[in-house]
Order: C-alpha cells, then structure tokens, then sequence
C-alpha cells in the first residue's frame, strides 16, 4: 500500500509570493493534519482536516490556510511568504481525527528567499 | 498553555549502553505517543499509551506513562547504531490533536 505522498518535494520561493503544497494520505484514512517542522525543532501543529472540515488549527497566522477534497487529499496554502516560513512541512494522514496514530509523508522542504 | 516538555535534548551514548528520554507535560494527558525522526526523514510512529502507570515493550525499547498521566519515559536498551535519531512524545493540548515535544537527539558513538 502506498504511503503519505507530498508534492513537490522541494520548492524555493520569493518574499510575498504565494505557495501551494499537496498531500495524499494512505487509502482508508479520513483525516489529514499539518505540521511545520523548523531545522532542529518539533513538528509544529497547523490543521487538521477530517472529512473535509477542520478539525483543529494552531497558533500560525491567516495567512495559512487549509482544505481537504472529497477524495481526502489535502492542499496547504501559504500567502505572502516570509523568510521564516521556510521549514519542512509535513503531511500526516490517520484514520480518525481523534488520536489515531500519525503517518507522516516525506514532507516539502520549502525555502524563502 | 500546556507544553510538552523532553529532556535531555541531546544524547551521546557508546554503543550497547542504554539510553533514556524523558517527557514532562503541565496537564493531565490522555494519551501519549511516541515517534522516531531519523536524520533527513521524517517523524515514524512507535507507541501509543493511553492508561494511567502503563508499561509496553518493542524488543529493545520500554515505554512508560506517568501514573499522574503528565509524565512519559522512553528507554532503550544496549543501543545500536539503529537507535541514531530524534525522539518525540506527543500528546493532545486543547484544540491541537497532537502536540510534539522538543524532542531527544540521540547520537551514538561505534
């Protein structure tokens, strides 16, 4: 069975510009959560998805937004890009959008220049 | 706000000794889980525990959780090359679903 997949693997954008990451979670799994990971930090929390509404979101400004598909696939969007939004940015998919165990995907390294 | 808490945030270890990472949280958890980070991947889940004092095993590894549920432990024993990684616990924190903690780099000396 595949597993999380995220597109692309890596992108580089300028300041103000506007991002679009995609995730598809592993078949039978109806919720899709976010995360941000800085080099050398924890996962940070951003949203979670669960059939389609969300679930949960975290302390990151509006400029982050979220929405997951009927097919459950899940697109992450960044507007305005600052320096700091360069990170790895995680897709993890679970069963439930209780506290199903996590399976993250490769991530997006997404850098800001 | 609740945070979630690990410490020691390195590790050096010979290998065959044994290792212990230790997770702290300012509430009472429901749950906490556990993943494994290798350098360059991304966060792999091992464990999930959800009663009060509970002890599981994964050959090597020994999880427990805090009889007050705000505490959480991980050890390995006699580490292998294997071992090398970050380890996080997680557990849920108000609106968030999963909240990691700052994780435990673990480096281990051949």
């Amino acid at each position: 069975d595949a597993g999380v997949t995220q597109s692309p693997t890596h992108l580089i954008k300028t300041r103000g510009q506007q991002v679009t990451l995609r995730c598809s979670p592993i078949s039978g799994h109806k919720s899709v959560s976010w995360y941000q990971q800085v080099l050398g930090q924890g996962p940070q929390f951003i949203f979670q998805y669960y059939e389609k509404e969300e679930r949960g979101r975290g302390n990151f400004p509006d400029r982050f937004s979220a929405r997951q598909f009927p097919n459950y696939s899940s697109e992450l969007n960044v507007n305005a890009l600052l320096l700091g939004d360069s990170a790895l940015y995680l897709c993890a998919s679970s069963l439930t959008h209780d506290y199903s165990p996590l399976h993250f995907g490769n991530g997006t390294r997404l850098t800001v220049t | 706000g609740q945070q979630v808490m690990q410490i020691p945030q390195y590790q050096h270890v010979q290998e065959g000794e044994d290792f212990t990472t230790y997770c702290n949280s300012s509430t009472t958890l429901s749950n906490i889980q556990w993943y494994k980070q290798r350098p360059g991947g991304h966060p792999v889940f091992l464990i999930q525990l959800v009663k009060s004092g509970e002890v599981k095993k994964q050959k090597r590894l020994t999880f427990q959780f805090g009889e007050a549920k705000k505490n959480s432990s991980l050890h390995i024993t006699a580490t292998q090359t294997t071992d090398v990684g970050t380890y996080f616990c997680a557990g849920p924190r108000g609106n968030e679903k999963l909240t990691f903690g700052t994780g435990t780099r673990l480096t281990i000396i051949p």
